[in-house]
């Protein structure tokens, strides 16, 4: 069974611009939550969407966005990108994010930004 | 708000044994869970506890207490493999929340031979 797919692995940017980060979720999956991991903040939770839904938020601006397609591919948009973004963004994916599930994470998309 | 705490480094031998804490102050609490880190890769899942007592998996146990609002992870006879951090998270259930996971800042262990 594959695991979560995250594309693309690197990516660097400039400030002001805007990047879009996909997820493939672990198939059969339908909850996808995403988290920032930097080295003095740790992992922080961004969102987390449901057959297209978004459940959850975190308090990150609304610069953050995201979404969630009918075969429960994610997508997370980060516009006027600002140097504090560059981190490396993880994607996770339950069943349907209940009780103990536990989330599988995918290895990230780690965001540099110039 | 939420808080979750847990010791930033620990050293130990390989062979022997760590315990890692985690205190957690949060409303809603609706289970804790452990995952491990290793360097430049992505988290994995360890143990869930939801209910007090000792989950144990093979030489990984986590324990948890919700009256005192802590959790610890035990790793017995430890490698060298074993080094990597790892990860503290609450589950929290409220009227605006469902299911989101809160991170402590994670547990550097450190085995040495």
């Amino acid at each position: 069974k594959a695991g979560v797919t995250q594309t693309p692995r690197y990516l660097i940017k400039t400030r002001g611009q805007q990047v879009t980060l996909s997820c493939s979720p672990i198939s059969g999956h339908r909850s996808v939550s995403w988290y920032q991991q930097t080295p003095g903040q740790g992992l922080q939770f961004l969102f987390e969407y449901f057959s297209e839904t978004q459940r959850n938020k975190g308090n990150f601006p609304g610069r953050f966005s995201g979404r969630q397609f009918s075969n429960s591919r994610s997508e997370m948009n980060v516009s006027t990108l600002e140097l504090g973004d560059s981190a490396l963004y993880l994607c996770a994916s339950s069943l349907d994010g209940d009780s103990g599930q536990p989330q599988h994470f995918g290895d990230g998309t780690r965001l540099s930004i110039l | 708000g939420q808080n979750i705490d847990q010791p930033t480094e620990m050293t130990a031998t390989e062979g022997a044994i760590v315990q890692i804490n985690c205190t957690y102050q949060t409303s809603g609490f609706n289970g804790l869970f452990w995952y491990q880190q290793h360097a430049g890769e992505a988290p994995t899942f360890l143990s869930y506890n939801v209910l007090d007592g000792l989950e144990e998996k093979g030489r990984f146990s986590s324990f948890l207490s919700r009256s005192k609002g802590y959790s610890y992870l035990l790793l017995k006879e430890l490698q060298m493999k074993d080094s990597a951090s790892y990860l503290c998270a609450v589950r929290v259930v409220t009227t605006d929340s469902w299911g989101k996971l809160q991170f402590g800042a994670g547990t550097q262990v450190v085995v040495t031979p």
